[in-house]
């Protein structure tokens, strides 16, 4: 069966300090993708980066960067330089099949909190 | 980028009533949309995949005569819960993905969610 694991309920950081949200996966599929989105308390889903299962590199969106270690099977989320809009629950999702009607499962997210 | 619009952002309304929740992606098509449901501090919780043209695929455990899907064209699916009860009172949020391109590399964009309360 396919999942989604994050066990940190809730983290604290300091204002500009770098911070990992872990989260891996269990799948016997072979070709998959892994996202991660930031949903503030307005409710909207923010899409932040991606990593395909077959990518050679770990992904890099700005301030975000994606910790992929495929043995392990785990895709941890790095923020670099903690702001305080980062504030926001964090979902890692997976993605199995490359057809266009693959399911999207989410992870039980991570309240980050960014302190000033 | 691509967008997904969902109407109404918030509904309140008395038990027995059914609401109508729209879907809609703006500047791409989708035969494909999805519908998820979050409790407060917890998880999306995938309901149903909605297919244009063709019946919705519920996910294990969910009513599908409580919760009818309905896509009738390439850029519109509505989530209709019927006779709604406290119990049903949620997040429900909408999603879509540009089915321009390949598969897993597309990001799926998502509705604004619509926070329904049920007295």
């Amino acid at each position: 069966a396919q999942k989604i694991t994050q066990t940190q309920p809730g983290m604290f950081v300091q204002e500009k300090e770098a911070v990992t949200l872990d989260c891996t996966y269990d799948t016997s599929d072979p070709s998959y993708g892994l996202f991660w989105y930031k949903q503030p308390s307005s409710g909207e889903m923010i899409f932040l980066i991606y990593q395909g299962s077959y990518d050679q590199q770990n992904a890099t969106e700005g301030r975000y960067s994606l910790n992929f270690q495929k043995a392990r099977k785990s895709a941890n989320l790095v923020i670099s330089a903690s702001q305080l809009g980062d504030s926001a629950m964090y979902f890692c999702a997976m993605r199995l099949s490359l057809g266009r009607g693959g399911k999207l499962i989410f992870g039980q997210g991570t309240e980050l909190s960014v302190k000033p | 980028g691509a967008v997904v619009s969902q109407h109404p952002s918030r509904v309140i309304c008395k038990s027995g009533t059914s609401v109508k929740i729209e879907c809609r992606s703006l500047d791409f098509q989708a035969t494909t949309m999805f519908w998820y449901r979050q409790f407060p501090k917890k998880s999306l919780m995938l309901m149903a995949t909605s297919n244009e043209g063709s019946k919705a695929t519920y996910e294990q455990g969910v009513e599908k005569d409580k919760f009818l899907i309905n896509h009738a064209s390439l850029t519109l699916s509505t989530l209709t819960v019927t006779s709604a009860h406290p119990e049903d009172s949620s997040f429900y949020i909408c999603s879509a993905r540009d089915q321009g391109g390949q598969g897993a590399i597309q990001p799926q964009h998502f509705g604004d969610g619509t926070r329904l309360s049920i007295l």
